[in-house]
């Protein structure tokens, strides 16, 4: 059984910060994927990420998979309030069997 | 383009009621999704479908059912609703796999 977990499940950082958000999972995939949900919202896609060393960056978010490890990150730099969200990373195993997501990472950026 | 919508928004059912959510896109994709997320949780899949007339199984798939007749629709329905079944449901598609997936807005479910 897939299984993928984040942390840290909620954290609260000051606006000019950095940080990242780690996302371990247990079997074999190169496919890994960042969503963003905002307070009763849908999931916005942030990155796609599909093979190892793989790194993506959108202004001041980027992120990164080490398929050896089963380990991607999501990383903030100089963190500012409009990135508070939850982000979720998911994991797919292949085929057409849909993503298997973490728990997610509540982030508040506070001024 | 909508993307990908969903209906109703929300919804009050009581214990042992029947309901179908809705699930529509209009980007031509063949894979579409069926999620819950419970409070604080991630998403689990409950079904999916690689094209019209073919769905599986998710992680999660007791108290639903489903059917693809047309590339465009994927409803979702639940047959004696139960308070375990009170969630956040969320349909997605993707052109293929390994593709972002694209989600509707949500329904949010509440059994009592």
């Amino acid at each position: 059984e897939l299984k993928v977990e984040q942390n840290p499940l909620f954290l609260s950082m000051q606006e000019g910060k950095n940080y990242t958000i780690y996302c371990n999972y247990s079997t074999t995939s190169d496919r890994l994927y960042w969503y963003r949900q905002d307070p009763g919202k849908s999931l916005e896609s942030l990155f796609v990420l599909l093979s190892n060393g793989a790194v993506k960056q959108e202004g001041r978010l980027m992120a990164s998979l080490d398929t050896k490890a089963r380990l991607s990150t999501l990383h903030i730099t100089a963190a500012v309030h409009d990135l508070s969200a939850t982000y979720f990373c998911a994991v797919e195993r292949g085929g057409a069997d849909g993503l298997t997501f973490g728990k997610g990472t509540h982030l508040i950026i506070q001024p | 383009n909508a993307g990908v919508t969903q209906t109703p928004k929300f919804r009050i059912l009581k214990i042992g009621q029947s309901m179908t959510l809705q699930c529509a896109q209009d980007m031509n994709h063949n894979y579409m999704y069926w999620y819950r997320q419970d409070p604080g949780m991630g998403l689990k899949l409950i079904y999916y479908s690689v094209g019209a007339g073919i769905t599986d199984k998710g992680e999660v798939p007791n108290g639903y059912n489903v059917s693809r007749s047309t590339t465009e629709d994927f409803p979702l329905r639940l047959e004696l609703a139960a308070p375990s079944q009170t969630s956040v449901y969320f349909c997605a598609s993707s052109y293929s796999t390994p593709y972002e997936q694209y989600f509707g807005p949500g329904t949010r479910l509440t059994v009592t």
